[in-house]
């Protein structure tokens, strides 16, 4: 059981590049967060799942998109990076979206956009 | 606008003694609370957490008390060790919107 998966672990861009970073969860969690973590913040959410074949707006979505074809993946791209967004990406899953249900966070992912 | 506070950049405490770290929301409306453990280069993991029906929650070494008036929380830990040193976030549950996060007290439990 490994829990929360991300690929990669790190990554360098350059501006204008595209990447897709992806989350794995084998704990068949319906819900699934996209998060990230800048200096001296706290984690702000992107976009986030509440099932296979849906997708949400959070605090921070914009120059993201993402993608949930399959329960257990969770998908977010950047179409045109920018410096902006160098942070560290953090997925997360839960069972179920009430407030006391834990969400279980990956290892995280540091992107740099030069 | 901020909508969890931790105005406590890092706190250093002694091993042994009681560790506090402090965490005020703007919401009244807020129902659950929670506090988000982190290490270095490893993602958040759950520690503790409290409803609004209560004002004391107990785990182990870690007891989390809340005052709703004040709009204020508060993560105890007794007594510290060393591998309680970390990054410690405060967070509300939103429902529909996931979690908001405060910015974090980075906790340094020197020998």
């Amino acid at each position: 059981n490994a829990g929360v998966t991300q690929t990669p672990k790190f990554r360098v861009l350059k501006t204008g590049q595209s990447m897709t970073l992806l989350c794995a969860q084998d704990m068949n969690h319906e819900y699934m967060y996209w998060y990230r973590q800048d200096p001296g913040m706290g984690l702000r959410l992107i976009h986030y799942s509440v099932g296979e074949g849906t997708t949400a707006k959070g605090e921070v979505p914009d120059g993201y998109n993402v993608s949930r074809l399959k329960k257990q993946n969770f998908l977010l791209g950047l179409e045109s990076a920018a410096p902006s967004q160098t942070s560290v990406y953090f997925c997360a899953s839960s069972y179920l979206r009430t407030s006391t249900d834990t969400q279980y966070f990956g290892p995280g992912t540091r992107l740099t956009v030069l | 606008d901020q909508q969890v506070k931790q105005n406590s950049p890092s706190l250093s405490v002694q091993e042994g003694r009681i560790s506090i770290l402090n965490c005020d929301y703007t919401n009244s409306m807020f129902d659950y609370f929670l506090w988000y453990k982190k290490y270095p280069a490893e993602g958040p993991t759950f520690l503790i957490s409290i409803s609004s029906i209560k004002d004391k929650n107990e785990d182990g070494r870690f007891t989390v008390f809340l005052n709703k008036s004040a709009k204020h929380l508060s993560l105890h830990i007794v007594p510290s060790q060393p591998g309680d040193s970390a990054v410690y976030f405060c967070a509300i549950h939103r429902g529909a919107d996931g979690l908001t996060f405060g910015k974090g007290t980075h906790l340094i439990i020197q020998p």
